[in-house]
């Protein structure tokens, strides 16, 4: 089993619709989690982190998590053309001491906003 | 705050050479990590420092290794370059309370 799983795509949705987004996660003792985007041929952008169970929203962004369930999403409301890019959960493992841990990414899911 | 600094952004290299990247992190930034990014196998962690002393490690062989400095500086070297070796690698840094924050990333061709 991977460490981190995201929901296979590509995943297309139209303009205004909202894109769900999902990813579990295999280490119990987890405690940050994070929603990357990338653009094509450029680096990994940080959208969205949350640490408690629960939503947090910021914008037309969602993040939503679940410890007991190891499930993490993320969901985009009023989707724009500009949200098509890869996005990428992460985890980060193995912090304790001076380790600020390694942050495992899932495979990334590819969305596509159509007009 | 300037962000994260990565050189060079491209490099071509051939097989059984060797390579060095280099990257400044956000000033205040003791943690520095490095990752590669490939179409297959996608985003994989390499090894991470914190002052000057490697912390964590991916699950890369020998040629790829690294080093930190005083100044929270890092470098990465692959040795022995091979085809597969050709990847995104990016760096990242952060402090005890931020996300990880990304370079641009250097682009390493191996021909």
């Amino acid at each position: 089993q991977k460490e981190v799983e995201q929901n296979s795509g590509p995943l297309s949705v139209p303009e205004g619709a909202i894109a769900s987004l999902n990813c579990t996660y295999s280490d119990r003792g987890s405690q940050s989690f994070f929603w990357y985007r990338q653009y094509s041929g450029k680096s990994p952008e940080l959208i969205m982190s949350i640490y408690s169970n629960g939503d947090k929203e910021d914008g037309r962004f969602t993040a939503q998590l679940n410890k007991a369930s190891q499930y993490v999403s993320l969901l985009i409301r009023d989707s724009q053309p500009s949200d098509s890019a890869t996005y990428l959960c992460a985890v980060i493992t193995h912090a304790g001491g001076t380790s600020y841990g390694k942050l495992t990414f899932g495979q990334g899911t590819i969305l596509t906003v159509h007009p | 705050k300037a962000g994260v600094t990565q050189t060079p952004r491209y490099l071509i290299k051939t097989r059984g050479q060797q390579v060095t990247l280099s990257c400044s992190p956000i000033s205040g930034h003791r943690s520095v990590s490095w990752y590669q990014q490939t179409p297959g196998q996608g985003l994989q962690f390499l090894f991470e420092y914190f002052s000057e002393t490697q912390r964590n490690k991916g699950n890369f062989p020998g040629r790829f290794s690294g080093r930190q400095f005083s100044n929270s500086r890092s470098e990465m070297n692959v040795s022995t370059l091979e085809l597969g070796d050709s990847a995104l690698y990016l760096c990242a840094s952060k402090d005890r309370h931020s996300p990880l924050h990304f370079g641009n990333g250097t682009r390493l061709t191996v021909t």
